[in-house]
């Protein structure tokens, strides 16, 4: 079993829909980054959250310790959101352990 | 404040041939970071550099497969005698020089390697 996993591995929808995206994982962790990766491009990281929730725009993430799992949301989706997010969890040093990531395709 | 750049963007090498990844991390960033991502994989950790020093390299190949972050200068990356498995995309990410465990890495454009 993956440390991380990430669910849905891929999720398409209509353009305005709202989108959630899970991570849950299985070991201890000092913080749970989101990260957009685009086709053919770069890594943009999102949030990063050790508590709580963060808002930036229509994204919303959300993280619950205990219970070891975070949501990434996304508000009034649009086709420019369609990407590939990837949850990642830092461990008590710096390493990043990695997601499968969820590809999500919004159409218009 | 420019972010982290990454060149060359993309890269083919016939196999046996040396690759040569570079990474300025972003201004003030002493942290510099290697993943490699293989086709339909997750990204993976390779090493992790501070100036002049590899502080950890655990996820490097054993062999052909090199790291340095000098005083000046970008990080380099480096790949000899390259093989088509090493086909991937290899991104870098950088962090200032923060003590604390949670400073966030700021993440390159990547570059992707191809060897034919």
């Amino acid at each position: 079993k993956n440390e991380v996993e990430q669910s849905p591995q891929n999720l398409t929808a209509q353009e305005g829909e709202f989108i959630t995206i899970n991570c849950s994982y299985s070991v201890g962790i000092s913080a749970l980054h989101w990260l957009q990766q685009h086709p053919g491009g770069g890594i943009v990281s999102l949030f990063m959250l050790s508590s709580g929730k963060k808002k930036h725009g229509r994204l919303i993430a959300t993280i619950n310790i205990q219970e070891k799992h975070s949501s990434l949301h996304i508000t009034a989706s649009h086709p420019r959101d369609s990407a590939v997010y990837i949850c990642a969890v830092r461990r008590s040093n710096y390493q990043l352990i990695w997601g499968a990531g969820t590809k999500l395709i919004i159409k218009p | 404040n420019a972010g982290v750049m990454q060149n060359p963007r993309h890269l083919v090498r016939r196999r046996g041939q040396e690759a040569r990844l570079r990474c300025s991390p972003m201004k003030g960033h002493s942290h510099v970071y290697w993943y490699r991502q293989l086709p339909e994989e997750g990204l993976k950790f390779m090493v992790y550099l501070q100036k002049e020093n590899i502080i950890d390299e655990s996820g490097m190949p054993k062999e052909r497969f090199s790291a340095e972050f000098p005083k000046e200068g970008p990080s380099i990356l480096r790949i000899q005698q390259v093989v088509r498995g090493d086909s991937a995309a290899y991104f870098c990410a950088s962090s200032p020089p923060n003590k604390a465990p949670n400073y966030e890495q700021y993440f390159g454009p990547g570059t992707r390697l191809t060897v034919t």
